[in-house]
């Protein structure tokens, strides 16, 4: 089955600087990889989410990036504010009928 | 307004002691899933459906039980839990196989002493 590495597990960054959260998977069939955020106590929420005929999608602030060949996406949060902080995951579903295989996360961590 | 709702929240039980947590989608989802968290180890899927009576198993799926015997409903269920079920366990839902969203629930946090 699918295998998604996750990393770095935690990642501290001031206030206004970049943060770049970056994840691998195995199945060259996945083409679907979307990202999900969860803040303390609640659950995971999608922020954005790459199909694996597009190579980059921007929302605002955060932008994803996916290389098929290399088999790795990542998330690209610009401008860091504290509202960001936060774990995030990263998610890739193959082309068959089961569900996604989620990284094991990201504990973002915002500093002032 | 469209969710998904896990019930209890929070649950403490005994080993052994069986116990539902129930999951109810508004959307019509077709796809339904349950999900475990554990620190360090992500979200990691138990059981999913694609529709009624039709479950299959994801990546752990030992000690549980689901059933989908309604389009809304697909509840967890633990014949007799372990101490190692402890978890926050996660229900969600789609709209099918495809690349919609997957809508959470608030989450269940389990407890077996």
């Amino acid at each position: 089955g699918e295998n998604v590495e996750q990393h770095p597990s935690t990642l501290s960054v001031q206030e206004g600087d970049s943060a770049v959260i970056k994840c691998t998977y195995s199945d060259s069939a996945s083409n679907y990889f979307p990202w999900y955020k969860q803040e303390l106590g609640k659950r995971p929420q999608l922020i954005i989410d790459i199909r694996s005929n597009v190579g980059e999608k921007k929302d605002q602030r955060i932008a994803v990036t996916l290389n098929k060949t290399a088999k790795h996406f990542s998330l690209h949060i610009t401008e860091t504010q504290p509202e960001d902080s936060a774990v995030y995951f990263c998610a890739a579903k193959g082309g068959g009928a089961d569900g996604l295989t989620f990284g094991k996360g990201t504990h973002l961590i915002i500093q002032p | 307004e469209a969710q998904v709702t896990q019930n209890p929240r929070y649950l403490i039980t005994v080993t052994g002691k069986k116990l539902t947590v129930t999951c109810s989608q508004n959307m019509n989802h077709e796809y339904m899933s349950w999900y475990r968290q554990d620190p360090g180890l992500g979200l990691r899927q138990i059981y999913y459906s694609m529709n009624v009576e039709v479950t299959d198993k994801g990546d752990v799926p030992e000690g549980y039980k689901v059933s989908r015997k309604e389009k809304r409903n697909f509840p967890l269920i633990l014949e007799s839990p372990s101490p190692n079920q402890t978890s926050l366990y996660f229900c969600a839902s789609r709209w099918d196989r495809g690349h919609s969203p997957l809508h959470f629930g608030n989450g269940t946090r389990l407890t077996v002493t």
